[in-house]
């Protein structure tokens, strides 16, 4: 079974900086996809960008970016140039290229300071 | 309205009931979801399915039944609801097809309560 963890669980950063939330998991299977979702306090899951497994480059999107180590199985989430609407509480999740099962970390909550 | 969506956003029940919580998407996603997200716990699966008549159970499934008779719809029921089921339950769609997967979309979430 596929295991995502989440060491933090709380982070806090000035806006404007730069933050980067770590996840590892934990898996047998060599074709997956990995995801950062986003959810702010109106509850709603927000995808905030995804990683497929074959693809050595890392994925970008605007001011989100990720650090993908297949071989560690690590894969953080940088958020750069931090604004008060990016906080919120972050969840790192895989899915299974076999049967697509999706499976969460515990998250991270996120405040940004102004 | 296309997307995925969930009834009803609030429920509040007393132990012992028999509670559906709906869900409905309009992709006809093949795959479907069900979470309950508890403080501490994220996001934990509580049954998916594959395909319409296909379910199967995830990491915490007991005092809940799934059916999925219907491509796009995907009923959550608590058999006999107790406290500790109070929490908040998201549902999830996405698609796989010729190697590419989709990311899972989710509904609004409903917050159910058992008193």
């Amino acid at each position: 079974a596929q295991t995502v963890t989440q060491s933090q669980p709380e982070m806090s950063v000035q806006e404007a900086e730069t933050v980067t939330l770590s996840c590892t998991y934990d898996t047998s299977e060599s074709n997956y996809y990995l995801f950062w979702y986003k959810q702010p306090p109106s509850r709603q899951m927000i995808l905030v960008i995804r990683q497929e497994a074959y693809k050595q480059q890392n994925a970008t999107e605007n001011r989100f970016s990720v650090n993908f180590q297949k071989a560690a199985k690590s894969f953080s989430l940088k958020i750069s140039d931090s604004q008060l609407g990016d906080t919120a509480m972050y969840f790192c999740a895989f899915m299974s290229g076999a049967n697509s099962k999706l499976t969460f970390g515990k998250g991270i909550t996120l405040s940004v300071r102004p | 309205d296309a997307g995925i969506t969930q009834s009803p956003r609030y429920k509040i029940t007393e132990t012992g009931r028999q509670v559906t919580l709906m869900c409905h998407q309009t992709w006809s996603h093949s795959y479907m979801f069900w979470y309950r997200q508890d403080l501490g716990h994220g996001l934990r699966l509580i049954y998916y399915s594959a395909a319409a008549d296909i379910t199967d159970k995830g990491e915490v499934p007991d005092g809940y039944v799934v059916s999925r008779s219907k491509t796009e719809n995907f009923p959550l029921t608590l058999e006999s609801a107790t406290r500790s089921q109070t929490s908040v339950y998201f549902c999830a769609s996405s698609e796989s097809t010729r190697g590419w997967t989709t990311e899972a979309f989710f509904g609004q979430g409903t917050r159910l309560t058992v008193v």
